[in-house]
């Protein structure tokens, strides 16, 4: 049964810091794996996608990496501002063609 | 465009209780979900639609039931609430099959608590 897991759960780092958010999976057969971000009473905005068979996607100062292999993905944000803050989710389209979703990674941009 | 648009935003129900959270979407797209939310976990799909008059059950259907009679309209049933249905309910739509690599579009969720 595919399993997602975001570590950390949360993370504080001051304003203009470059940092990584960590995804990983237990099953490298996946379709594809989905960057969300959630802000608090708002709905989902999905922020990036990789297929399978790319390594990476990049979206202004956002770039996501896919390494199926290790069943891993990171979610680089260059140059932190507090707009920036919110919950960031990642969910891997597995096999059975539904989305499995990580618990996400609270990120608190500090000025 | 107003995208996808749920109601109510809040809603506490008591145990035994039934109600309906509405979901609607104006991207023409084909394919509809549901998922709830509990706190500090991942989303879990209820049920998904990929067409008008076509539902099928997601991970945790239980207790729940869906109708699709339009592509706008994806309404999700709560019968006989209980407790353990307190959650946040999203409501989402693509285009086509996110294994395709579709967007998903969410709507702003509904909070339900059932005391």
């Amino acid at each position: 049964k595919q399993e997602v897991t975001q570590i950390p759960a949360a993370l504080s780092v001051p304003e203009g810091e470059n940092l990584v958010l960590n995804c990983s999976f237990t099953d490298s057969a996946i379709y594809n794996l989905q960057w969300f971000r959630q802000d608090p009473g708002k709905g989902l905005t999905s922020l990036l996608l990789i297929q399978s068979s790319q390594r990476e996607q990049t979206s202004g100062r956002l770039n996501a990496s896919l390494d199926k292999s290790s069943g891993r993905s990171t979610l680089y944000i260059a140059a932190s501002q507090p707009g920036d803050s919110a919950t960031y989710l990642c969910a891997v389209t597995s096999s059975n063609y539904q989305l499995i979703w990580g618990a996400g990674t609270k990120l608190i941009i500090k000025p | 465009n107003a995208g996808v648009t749920q109601t109510p935003k809040f809603r506490i129900l008591k145990i035994g209780q039934s109600m309906t959270l509405q979901c609607t979407q104006d991207m023409n797209h084909n394919y509809m979900y549901w998922y709830r939310q509990d706190p500090g976990m991942g989303l879990k799909l209820i049920y998904y639609s990929v067409g008008a008059g076509i539902t099928d059950k997601g991970e945790v259907p239980n207790g729940y039931n869906v109708s699709r009679s339009t592509t706008e309209d994806f309404p999700l049933r709560l019968e006989l609430a209980a407790p353990s249905q307190t959650s946040v309910y999203f409501c989402a739509s693509s285009y086509s099959d996110t294994l395709a690599g579709y967007e998903q579009y969410f709507g702003p969720g509904t909070r339900l608590t059932v005391t």
